[in-house]
């Protein structure tokens, strides 16, 4: 069964920063793995997926990168700020091809930027 | 291109009393999900849809859950009865396969309390 944890589970920086968020799964046979931004009562937006092939996606100010073996990724963001803030989740799609695409969320962690 | 809807965005109940939800997918959209999100948890799985068939609802409580997605566009997903711990936020998503890449867009979700 997979399992997807985030550390840290709440992260407070002043902005400007640079910060790391990192994400780690148990089963490295995975399809894909995306990163999602949430706000307070607001639905998931995608921010960037990254395929099993592929070892990093950017846009913007965000690079994710991915470590397939050792079933790791993390996110980096650049330049923090105040708007940034909000709960970042990560989640993985396993891997045997078919049609099931369920992903398996992390449990996410709280961003606060400092103005 | 229009995201994907749901409605109502909030529900309040009793506990034993049934409650449905909606979800139209973005248009062309063969992939409908269901997930719950309880609250400081990631999202959880509860159906998946291709078309109008059901490819996984291995962690749907079916003894009073029930989802359908008629001609293969809308979705409802109805609780009955309730139960005070169906407390959570009840999340549409949808998907396009476009060159092997699965991507999932979310609705904005339903906050269900269950009193």
């Amino acid at each position: 069964k997979q399992e997807v944890t985030q550390i840290p589970a709440a992260l407070s920086v002043p902005e400007g920063e640079n910060l790391v968020l990192n994400c780690s799964f148990t089963d490295s046979a995975i399809y894909n793995l995306q990163w999602f931004r949430q706000d307070p009562g607001k639905g998931l937006t995608s921010l960037l997926l990254i395929q099993s092939s592929q070892r990093e996606q950017t846009s913007g100010r965000l690079n994710a990168s991915l470590d397939k073996s050792s079933g790791r990724s993390t996110l980096y963001i650049a330049a923090s700020q105040p708007g940034d803030s909000a709960t970042y989740l990560c989640a993985v799609r396993l891997g045997g091809g078919g049609s099931n695409y369920k992903l398996t969320f992390g449990k996410g962690t709280l961003l606060t930027v400092n103005p | 291109e229009a995201g994907v809807a749901q409605s109502p965005r909030y529900k309040i109940i009793e506990k034993r009393q049934s409650v449905a939800f909606w979800c139209n997918p973005i248009s062309g959209h063969a992939t409908l999900y269901w997930y719950q999100q309880i609250l400081g948890q990631g999202p959880k799985l509860l159906i998946q849809f291709q078309n109008n068939g059901v490819v996984d609802d291995s962690q749907l409580p079916k003894d009073r859950f029930s989802a359908e997605r008629l001609k293969g566009v809308d979705s409802t997903l109805k609780i009955q009865p309730a139960k005070l711990e169906d407390s959570a936020v009840y999340l549409c998503a949808s998907s396009l396969e476009l060159a092997g890449v699965y991507e999932q867009y979310f609705g904005p979700g339903t906050r269900l309390t269950v009193t």
